[in-house]
């Protein structure tokens, strides 16, 4: 089936650096990829996607490259708040059947600190 | 409803216990997934349903564990006999048709096994 790495956390940065969250995966075809948050006390959200190759998901200033050739995801903001403090997940789903099941990386924790 | 209601939001039971927890969908929504997120982890699929049925079931973890959905919109999952390692977020999440374009996540039921 389908997988996603992705890097380990904690990120640990000051408001207004530079974000880059690094997502890998392995999949048959060309599947939609997803990166999903998750605040403090709060339940996952879809913060962005991207559906095919070539494609940039964006949302609240963070975006994302669909890159086939290096098969990669990863999440990019130009300037971090202390209100993107966060756990991000980066998915995708796997088509071994006719699930569409998300399947989930590890997860990475971002603390932005004022 | 406006979104995926899960209750409780927070459940200890003792080792040895039953449980059930409920998943109220976006009224529309054929999908409907179980996932559980142990601590520092991404979530972990566990059944998903398409109307009442349960078109995977790959995820449960033994047969302590049980899911339905008998109307096509409410979901209970049933956890017998709760084991201490059941500890976790259970997430349940919703979609039109399956998971391709992402899903919608309730806050999940924070279950604790004493």
């Amino acid at each position: 089936g389908n997988s996603v790495t992705q890097m380990e956390g904690p990120v640990t940065l000051s408001e207004e650096a530079f974000l880059t969250i690094n997502c890998t995966y392995t999949a048959t075809g060309y599947p939609s990829l997803f990166w999903y948050v998750q605040y403090p006390g709060e339940g996952l959200q879809l913060l962005l996607k991207a559906t095919k190759a070539d494609d940039k998901g964006s949302n609240k200033g963070f975006e994302a490259t669909y890159r086939k050739e290096t098969t990669s995801f990863h999440l990019e903001k130009g300037s971090v708040q202390v209100s993107d403090s966060a756990v991000y997940f980066c998915a995708l789903p796997d088509y071994g059947g006719a699930t569409n099941k998300l399947i989930f990386g590890t997860g990475t924790l971002l603390a932005v600190q004022p | 409803g406006a979104g995926v209601s899960q209750t409780p939001s927070n459940k200890v039971t003792e080792k040895g216990k039953y449980v059930e927890l409920r998943c109220d969908p976006i009224s529309g929504h054929t999908a409907l997934y179980w996932y559980r997120q142990s601590l520092g982890q991404g979530p972990e699929f566990l059944i998903y349903f398409q109307g009442t049925g349960a078109a995977d079931d790959s995820g449960l973890p033994n047969d302590r564990f049980f899911a339905v959905r008998p109307e096509g919109s409410v979901s209970t999952l049933k956890i017998q006999r709760t084991e201490r390692g059941d500890s976790a977020v259970y997430l349940c999440a919703s979609s039109l048709v399956g998971g391709a374009n992402g899903y919608t996540f309730g806050s999940g039921t924070r279950l604790t096994v004493v």
